[in-house]
């Protein structure tokens, strides 16, 4: 069973705060990490795909950085918007098997 | 171009009916996955479909079977529905198994 866990659960920051969290994954057997935004009563959206060791993406104030020789990704909002509440959910993409595993998410409101 | 479409939107049935959720990919997407979703969790992969083959099944009883058809797009069968089958249903779409994934609105079936 693969463990994909996310931390923290949940976040409230203001306007304006930059905040970060995490995703956790296991460290061997590794093809690729996904970083998805899901808002409330939409489709989740694809922010990132991450597949080298060492690799950072940015998405105008959202960026991602991947360590796979641990077994983590860190997801970066610069200067957050109330646009940015959203669930952040991280899925793994292991070489053994064909399918995402998701982490549970971290529920992140930004309040004005 | 249309994204990933679900049908039905909502769906509400009784225990030990049995029930047929469909999803039409993006055009050139030949792969089809799908996943439950319940309140507080990430999205848990069911099967992924890579031109009308499963190329992957997750930990769900054999009550859950799936199938793509020519044209990609893709049924997913629950039967002898059980309450704890209430959950968002999503669909996914991908050029191929290994590749971003684009969802869609999900349908939410509720069991009474």
């Amino acid at each position: 069973i693969l463990n994909v866990e996310q931390s923290p659960q949940s976040l409230h920051v203001q306007e304006g705060d930059s905040t970060n969290f995490t995703c956790s994954f296991p460290s061997s057997n590794f093809y690729a990490l996904h970083w998805y935004r899901w808002e409330t009563a939409k489709s989740p959206e694809a922010l990132f795909v991450m597949t080298l060791n060492g690799d950072e993406k940015k998405k105008g104030r959202i960026s991602a950085t991947l360590n796979t020789k641990e077994g983590y990704s860190y997801l970066y909002i610069k200067g957050s918007q109330p646009e940015d509440s959203a669930t952040y959910l991280c899925a793994f993409y292991g070489t053994s098997y064909g399918k995402l595993t998701f982490g549970q998410g971290t529920i992140l409101t930004v309040h004005p | 171009d249309a994204g990933v479409t679900q049908s039905p939107t909502h769906l509400i049935k009784t225990r030990g009916q049995q029930v047929t959720l469909r999803c039409s990919p993006i055009s050139g997407h030949k792969s089809v996955s799908w996943y439950q979703q319940v309140l507080g969790q990430g999205p848990q992969f069911i099967f992924q479909y890579y031109e009308k083959e499963e190329r992957g099944r997750g930990n769900f009883p054999d009550r859950f079977s799936a199938r793509q058809f020519p044209n990609y797009s893709s049924e997913l069968n629950v039967n002898a529905l059980l309450l704890g089958d209430s959950a968002l249903y999503l669909c996914a779409s991908s050029l191929g198994t290994l590749y971003e994934q684009f969802f869609g609105p999900g349908t939410r079936l509720t069991v009474l």
